[in-house]
């Protein structure tokens, strides 16, 4: 039973580019959560998405970014416009039906530079 | 405002030595608390969790975290390091019963010297 996979696993873009990226869940899992890692920082809590749904985007910043969890392939968190403060590891976490973020796996994250 | 706090930014032991790192935590109601180690590039992987009833916890490769209501502590231990210990561990709460938002704490990073 493969882990959490996401990928890119490192990803250069330059200013004003779009980002984009993605997570497949463990399988029969169907709860995604994205988190950000900055530099010396603990990770935050950007978004929880079930099927089709955002549950909760209450630590999304307001403006560029955006996430999807289609009923079919994986999630996919989008940053449009990236800046330098952009730079960080983005982690998704998964979760099986009925057991949310107690039981929540990571993944190896994605490291995305701005250059 | 919920927060969990890991004083020690760095530590330093030695191989064969002790180790005890601290986590407060601060809730309303007690939370589920984790403990997760970070590898270098790697992602996170849970070491133990503590959702309710004894308040020594059990995890993998050999850690342990105790539970103190009266101090709002989850300290993780182990009594004896080993040089693979060598990594990046965050301490993290989740309210019970309510939000899914894991809140973490800033991590302390663990050097092991020969």
């Amino acid at each position: 039973n493969a882990g959490v996979m996401q990928n890119p696993r490192h990803l250069v873009r330059r200013r004003g580019q779009e980002a984009r990226l993605r997570c497949s869940p463990m399988k029969g899992h169907s709860h995604v959560y994205w988190y950000r890692q900055l530099p010396e920082e603990g990770l935050k809590f950007m978004v929880y998405l079930q099927k089709e749904n955002i549950i909760d985007e209450s630590g999304m910043p307001k403006e560029r970014f955006s996430a999807e969890f289609p009923k079919e392939g994986p999630s996919i968190l989008r940053i449009q416009q990236v800046v330098r403060g952009d730079s960080a590891a983005y982690f998704c976490a998964s979760s099986p039906p009925g057991r949310v973020n107690t039981e929540a796996f990571f993944g190896q994250g994605t490291r995305l530079t701005v250059v | 405002a919920q927060s969990v706090t890991q004083p020690d930014i760095h530590i330093t032991v030695s191989e064969g030595a002790s180790l005890e790192l601290r986590c407060n935590y601060s809730y309303g109601a007690t939370p589920y608390l984790f403990w997760y180690v970070q590898s270098p590039g790697q992602g996170l992987q849970l070491l133990l969790k503590y959702f309710s009833g004894d308040t020594l916890v059990q995890g993998i490769k050999g850690f342990e975290a105790e539970f103190k209501r009266s101090q709002s502590s989850f300290n993780l231990r182990k009594p004896s390091v080993h040089w693979s210990d060598a990594a990046e561990y965050f301490c993290a709460g989740l309210p019970q019963g309510g939000s899914e938002k894991l809140v973490f704490g800033k991590g302390t990073k663990l050097t092991v010297n020969p």
